[in-house]
């Protein structure tokens, strides 16, 4: 069974840009979520996915965004970018509350 | 607020030995925990799931979960330099049908020295 993809793998950005990113789950699997994990806080839930409607999410501003599709494909925008946003965006693919994640979106923002 | 908490190591063993991660959570209705590995660079892996009181093991690993405590552990027996990494431990609290929110602790760094 293929694992998670997600793309792209890297991203250069500056300030004030947006950033559309994409996630592939497990096939069968339709829970996706979404983490930002930087060297400072750590890995932090940014929202999750379920059938096309979104069941939770995290404490991020409105600039942070997603969806999913009929798919079960998700996809995550940032709008406005600032330097901060610049982290590890991982996209987990859930089986009941075990999740599996992607190898992740690299995000650099200048 | 729900927390997760680690002691972010550097945690050093020497090859062969045992290396006991450990972490507590703050929320009494968390439900799900969860030990992940991360190597430098890389996306964090599943190791170990644990649903209930006592220990489970797979292979090298063994969680252990105390839920009176707050506590969930992970040993690694007969650590390998291969095992060093950084160790995530992770906790689901199932509000309203949503599986999908882990917290993360901020890892345990362990290096396994030969």
């Amino acid at each position: 069974k293929a694992g998670v993809t997600q793309t792209p793998r890297y991203l250069i950005k500056t300030r004030g840009q947006q950033v559309t990113l994409s996630c592939s789950p497990i096939s069968g699997h339709r829970s996706v979520s979404w983490y930002q994990q930087t060297p400072g806080q750590g890995l932090q839930f940014l929202f999750e996915y379920f059938s096309e409607t979104q069941r939770n999410k995290g404490n991020f501003p409105g600039r942070f965004s997603g969806r999913q599709f009929s798919n079960s494909r998700s996809e995550m925008n940032v709008s406005t970018l600032e330097l901060g946003d610049s982290a590890l965006y991982l996209c987990a693919s859930g089986s009941g509350s075990t999740q599996y994640f992607g190898p992740g979106t690299r995000l650099t923002v200048l | 607020q729900k927390e997760v908490e680690q002691n972010s190591g550097p945690l050093s063993v020497p090859e062969g030995a045992i290396a006991s991660l450990n972490c507590t959570y703050s929320d009494r209705g968390s439900q799900s925990f969860f030990w992940y590995r991360q190597y430098s660079g890389k996306s964090p892996e599943l190791i170990m799931s644990i649903y209930s009181n006592g220990d489970k093991e797979d292979g090298r690993f063994t969680a252990q979960l105390n839920k009176a405590s707050q506590y969930v552990s992970l040993l690694i027996r007969d650590s390998q330099p291969s095992d060093s990494a950084t160790y995530l431990c992770a906790v689901n609290v199932n509000y309203g049908g949503s599986q999908g929110n882990l917290i993360f602790g901020k890892g345990t760094k362990l290096s396994v020295k030969p």
